[in-house]
């Protein structure tokens, strides 16, 4: 079945730091990839998306590029901040089943000052 | 993107209760979905809910235990029937809407079963 892993967290970071998260996938058909951010306290915020092989996500300096080749779909930010510390969950959907939303396990960071 | 509410937003509920939970959308939706998401853990699908059918459950989740009602296209309730600790979870709504394959989640609603 449709499957995705996600790096284990948790991730601490120094403000400014390169922050990578790792997201591969399995999925019978073409699905569409995302990654959805939980601040504390808050709700599901889809961050940013992909629909086909080689597209980039990109939204308030995260960026995700969809890899068919590796299955693959890592979220990065150049310099990360404080204000980005929540969890991140990858995600995906393959159309023509259900529509259904597959998440990763999340993945928590923290970045500290 | 869409506007989504859940009532209530947290309760505390006595094993062998029932409680049920609200998703209210701003505008008309086919498809709303119920999420589960035990402490720590990612989020599992319970039920996709369309508006005038029976909800379809996923494996696992059975409709005595979370009977679904979806009885417009800006509305749901989702009952956790007969809880147990175990119970004890966000549960979240979530629909489809706008360009194809975004889902926007509600708030969530913290249950805790004592």
């Amino acid at each position: 079945g449709d499957s995705v892993t996600q790096m284990e967290g948790p991730v601490t970071l120094s403000e400014e730091a390169f922050l990578t998260i790792n997201c591969t996938y399995t999925a019978t058909g073409y699905p569409s990839l995302f990654w959805y951010v939980q601040y504390p306290g808050e709700g599901l915020q889809l961050l940013l998306k992909a629909t086909k092989a080689d597209d980039k996500g990109s939204n308030k300096g995260f960026e995700a590029t969809y890899r068919k080749e590796t299955t693959s779909f890592h979220l990065e930010k150049g310099s990360v901040q404080v204000s980005d510390s929540a969890v991140y969950f990858c995600a995906l959907s393959v159309r023509g089943g259900s529509e259904k939303l597959v998440f990763g396990k999340g993945t928590k960071l923290t970045v500290n000052p | 993107s869409a506007v989504i509410s859940q009532k209530p937003s947290r309760d505390i509920c006595q094993r062998g209760t029932s409680l049920t939970i609200q998703c209210q959308v701003d505008s008309q939706v086919t498809m709303m979905f119920w999420y589960r998401q035990q402490p720590g853990q990612s989020l599992t699908l319970i039920a996709t809910a369309n508006q005038g059918s029976e909800a379809t459950y996923e494996s696992g989740f059975v409709i005595d235990k979370f009977p679904i009602s979806r009885p417009n296209l800006t509305f749901s309730t989702l009952t956790v029937s007969n809880m147990s600790p175990e119970d004890s979870s966000i549960y979240l709504c979530s629909v489809e809407i706008g360009a194809p394959l975004e889902q926007y989640f509600g708030p969530g609603t913290r249950l805790t079963v004592t």
